[in-house]
């Protein structure tokens, strides 16, 4: 499975905009680029995901660099609902099946 | 609402003792995935079965097993239970068997499973 790596925690303020980035340096070319979030006592939710171009959803934005090295995950307006464990993760299209490998994650908080 | 239920929410057990697990998929999802989610290891896939068939299988214990029903709803099966299977069940279903890496997957909010 190609590896991501994305920052272990980030702050943002209420209402102002969110930008959570990935990085997957071993990506093939063939490889889906997926979000999903955790908030607290749930369980995971898709978010957004992308191949080549950016993407864009009632949720997010998924900005997806030239080179599909790295993308960044774009919470237009953040509010303190927002606040969860968001993960980036490839899915490779030629595997048989289709688990998700989560990674750590990025803890976002959102402060009022 | 993810439309995807798993019963029950939380459950109390002992080492040695077996239990069940439950997860209905969301209306006309043939995929159903569990995962597990503890401190020590995060969130970790256990398998996959689409339309009744095992169709992947993660890091998954001989002592655990799963099965997809008729009606496409899910058990996952525990047994000889053991302190370190404390952890969060998750179930997700997606609409497809996976193939094609753009398919999402929608997840319940989980069974807690404490083993005293």
């Amino acid at each position: 499975d190609a590896k991501t790596t994305q920052p272990n925690s980030m702050e943002s303020n209420e209402e102002e905009p969110v930008h959570l980035p990935c990085n997957h340096s071993t990506i093939s070319g063939t490889d889906y680029i997926h979000w999903y979030r955790q908030l607290p006592s749930q369980g995971p939710e898709y978010v957004i995901h992308g191949l080549t171009s950016n993407v864009n959803n009632r949720m997010a934005s998924l900005a997806i660099a030239e080179d599909r090295k790295s993308s960044t995950l774009i919470l237009h307006r953040a509010t303190l609902r927002d606040a969860a464990v968001y993960y980036c993760i490839l899915r490779d299209p030629m595997e048989y099946g289709n688990k998700l490998v989560f990674g750590a994650g990025t803890i976002l908080r959102v402060k009022s | 609402d993810s439309g995807v239920t798993q019963t029950p929410k939380h459950l109390i057990t002992a080492t040695g003792q077996r239990v069940t697990l439950r997860c209905s998929p969301r209306s006309g999802d043939l995929s159903v995935y569990w995962y597990q989610q503890s401190l020590d290891q995060g969130l970790q896939f256990l398998i996959q079965y689409y339309n009744g068939e095992e169709r992947a299988k993660g890091n998954i214990l001989e002592r655990f097993s799963a099965q997809q029903f008729p009606d496409l709803h899910s058990e996952l099966n525990l047994s000889s239970l053991e302190l370190g299977d404390s952890a969060l069940y998750f179930c997700a279903s997606s609409d497809g068997p996976g193939q094609g890496g753009n398919q999402p997957q929608h997840f319940g909010d989980g069974t807690r499973l404490s083993i005293l």
